[in-house]
């Protein structure tokens, strides 16, 4: 009953470099969303998929691209670290109706230096 | 625009006694609110939502919350705090324009006093 998966848990990044963020789900959820959480800031969203092929800008989108090619995975790629992505980062998915509730993954600790 | 405001950063409880975190909103249209546990070095977990229906909506870990819609809170409660209750709490409000999209307030450390 895996649920949200991330990886990696932890990892850290020299200004300048790119990573992919994994995220898979095994819920068969249509709906699957980025976040990033910074202290005292709450969580703000990043991108969101409503289907296989199909991504959209969430609040904080840039110095990011994700892609969708399967209802399971939900990658994030970060390109060009700044320190202003230091963050800790979630995904999390929902069904498509009601009631609507996020199943979130344990998160990934990001640190770029 | 939809947001949420969680007034307090920190709330602190004696054990056994009462707790509520508390949290407001602002919506267009009807609104689906939620709350989420966040425990150190862990994802979100959803606690309750309200959607429609009853005021008093119960959830899990003998957590429960009221909508107020005429005071556009909804706040968290609890009758009898417990040591491991202490961690972040999120309340969130869906977005209805978008796809399920939330916007969470900015979190409430709740820490219960042995």
């Amino acid at each position: 009953n895996a649920g949200v998966t991330q990886t990696p848990k932890f990892r850290i990044l020299k200004i300048g470099q790119s990573m992919t963020l994994q995220c898979t789900q095994d819920m068969n959820h249509n709906y699957m969303y980025w976040y990033r959480q910074d202290p005292g800031m709450g969580l703000k969203l990043i991108y969101y998929s409503v289907g296989a092929g199909i991504t959209d800008k969430g609040e904080v989108p840039n110095g990011y691209n994700v892609s969708r090619s399967t209802t399971e995975d939900f990658p994030l790629r970060l390109e060009l670290a700044a320190p202003s992505q230091t963050s800790v980062y979630f995904c999390a998915s929902s069904h498509d109706r009601p009631p609507y509730e996020q199943y979130f993954g344990p998160g990934t600790r990001l640190t770029v230096t | 625009a939809q947001s949420v405001a969680q007034p307090e950063d920190q709330v602190n409880v004696a054990e056994g006694n009462p707790l509520t975190v508390k949290c407001t909103y602002s919506v267009s249209g009807n609104p689906y609110l939620f709350w989420y546990v966040q425990y150190p070095n862990r994802g979100l977990q959803f606690l309750l939502k309200y959607i429609t229906g009853d005021n008093l909506v119960k959830g899990s870990y003998g957590f429960e919350a009221e909508f107020n819609k005429s005071q556009t809170s909804f706040h968290l409660k609890k009758p009898s705090a417990l040591v491991s209750d202490s961690a972040l709490y999120f309340c969130a409000v869906r977005d209805g324009a978008g796809a399920n999209n939330l916007f969470f307030g900015t979190g409430t450390r709740l820490t219960v006093i042995p």
